[in-house]
């Protein structure tokens, strides 16, 4: 069975440092992974997504995550951090050809100005 | 623009009540999915569907049913609300599988007293 860890519910950061939110996942096969971002009272919207290839993926917003194979990571960073982007951020997975995506608990981003 | 609309966005019902929530999107796309979100579980898959007519079970069934008569619509029917079934729920589309981004609607917040 697939599987995300989001091992942080909160991550706190001041607004222009650089951000980091965790993901750790445990797929069979090769993986897609993706990041959605949700505003309060929104539905997710999509980040950015892993398929194949160059482990620096860059996506909306200025952010880009890196994936890790031999750590089983998909971390979300950003370099410089805005108040704008304080929201709830998932991860989610899903194993090449297996039909659903499986989703983490989220990690709540809040930028202190 | 393409979009996809869930309706009510607030729903307050009692206990033993039947309740459906729309959802509805003009994307044209084939798959189209329910998840409910509650804290500290992040989203989980209720159904799916991968086409007109075609409807398969989540990691939540219990105690919702789908139905897909065309594309654009696929509604879920809580036969006999319980509270809990108290959640915020979210309908997602995909033109396709594997690495193909799921869009989501803005949300039903359902209340079961």
């Amino acid at each position: 069975a697939q599987s995300v860890a989001q091992p942080e519910d909160q991550v706190n950061v001041a607004e222009g440092n650089p951000l980091t939110v965790k993901c750790t996942y445990s797929v069979s096969g090769n993986p897609y992974l993706f990041w959605y971002v949700q505003y309060p009272n929104r539905g997710l919207q999509f980040l950015l997504k892993y398929i194949t290839g160059d482990n620096l993926v860059k996506g909306s917003y200025g952010f880009e995550a890196e994936f890790n194979k031999s750590q089983t990571s998909f971390h979300l960073k950003k370099p410089s951090a805005l108040v704008s982007d304080s929201a709830l951020y998932f991860c989610a997975v899903r194993a090449g050809g297996y039909q659903k995506v499986t989703f983490g608990t989220g990690t709540k981003l809040q930028v202190i100005p | 623009d393409a979009e996809i609309t869930q309706s009510p966005r607030h729903k307050i019902t009692e206990t033993g009540r039947q309740v459906t929530l729309a959802c509805h999107q003009t994307w044209n796309h084939n798959n189209m999915f329910w998840y409910r979100q509650d804290l500290g579980h992040g989203l989980r898959l209720i159904h799916y569907s991968y086409g007109v007519h075609d409807t398969n079970k989540g990691e939540v069934s219990d105690g919702y049913s789908v139905s897909r008569s065309n594309t654009e619509d696929l509604p879920l029917t809580l036969e006999s609300a319980a509270s809990s079934q108290t959640s915020v729920y979210f309908c997602a589309s995909s033109v396709g599988l594997g690495a193909d981004t799921q869009y989501f609607g803005p949300g039903t917040r359902l209340t079961v007293l």
